[in-house]
C-alpha cells in the first residue's frame, strides 16, 4: 500500500490565485513528520514546509501553508497568490517513527505538477 | 552557507561499467541520504549514512553501495550498470537525520544515463 498518495498528477492555476495540492498518508506510528518539497525542472529539491504529528497548529511559511487534518490523514499544501515561478513538481513526504534516535528516511509521493498560467 | 554539492551533474556510462557519485553535505551536517528518482518509480530511498556508518538502507540490490568519510562527505557507487539505473540521483543532508522535524536539504542531483 502506498504510504503517501498525491492524487493530482497535474494542476493548473491562474497567476495570483490560490491553489491546494492534495496529500494523504498512511502510517500506524503516532509520531511522524510531514514535509513538502518543490522540484523545478532543474532538478533540485527545495524544502518548503514541515508539519509534525503532534503540532496542533497548521504550519505556515510565507505563501505556503499546510492544511493538516490528522483524523483524515491528510496534509494538503496551500499556495496563496500563485506566481509564475511556482510552476514545478511538488512532492509530499513523510518520515515515520520520529523522535530522538529514529532512523526514518523520507517516503515520497509521486508528485503533482503545478503549472501557473499568466 | 553553502548548500549540498553533488558532482558530477551529468554522467553517461555504458552497461556493465561502474560509477561513483559524490556528495558534500552542508557544513555541520552529519547525516547524508541518497535517493534515486525515475519517472516510473518516483523517488526511492537508497541509504543513509551518519558518522561514517550506514544507518538505514532501502530496497536496492547490492550493486548499489556507499560510504561516508570523516568529514561527512559521501560517495555512492553503482557497479555493473544496467539500463534501468538511468536516473537522477539525489543526495540530502541534515544535522542528525533521525529526528522527525529536521528537513533534509537536497543537492541538485547527478543525472546518470546508461547507454
Amino acid at each position: 500500500a502506498q504510504k503517501i498518495t498525491q492524487t493530482q498528477p497535474g494542476m493548473f492555476v491562474q497567476e495570483k490565485e490560490a491553489v491546494t495540492l492534495d496529500c494523504t498518508y498512511d502510517t500506524s506510528d503516532q509520531s511522524y513528520g510531514l514535509f513538502w518539497y518543490k522540484q523545478p525542472s532543474s532538478g533540485e529539491m527545495i524544502f518548503l514546509i514541515y508539519q509534525g504529528s503532534y503540532d496542533e497548529q497548521n504550519a505556515t511559511e510565507g505563501r505556503y501553508s499546510l492544511n493538516f487534518q490528522k483524523a483524515r490523514k491528510s496534509a494538503n499544501l496551500v499556495i496563496s497568490a500563485s506566481q509564475l515561478g511556482d510552476s514545478a513538481m511538488y512532492f509530499c513526504a513523510m518520515r515515520e517513527g520520529a523522535g530522538g534516535g529514529s532512523q526514518g528516511n523520507l517516503i515520497f509521493g509521486k508528485g503533482t505538477k503545478l503549472s501557473v498560467k499568466p | 552557507k553553502a548548500g549540498v554539492t553533488q558532482t558530477p551533474r551529468y554522467l553517461i556510462k555504458t552497461r556493465g561499467q561502474q560509477v561513483t557519485l559524490s556528495c558534500s553535505p552542508i557544513s555541520g551536517h552529519r547525516s547524508v541520504s541518497w535517493y534515486q528518482q525515475t519517472p516510473g518509480q518516483g523517488l526511492q530511498f537508497l541509504f543513509e549514512y551518519f558518522s561514517e556508518t550506514q544507518r538505514n538502507k532501502g530496497n536496492f540490490p547490492g550493486r548499489f553501495s556507499g560510504r561516508q568519510f570523516s568529514n561527512s562527505r559521501s560517495e555512492m557507487n553503482v557497479s555493473t550498470l544496467e539500463l534501468g539505473d538511468s536516473a537522477l540521483y539525489l543526495c540530502a543532508s541534515s544535522p542528525f537525520g533521525g529526528t522527525s522535524n529536521q528537513p533534509q536539504h537536497f543537492g541538485d542531483g547527478t543525472r546518470l544515463s546508461i547507454l
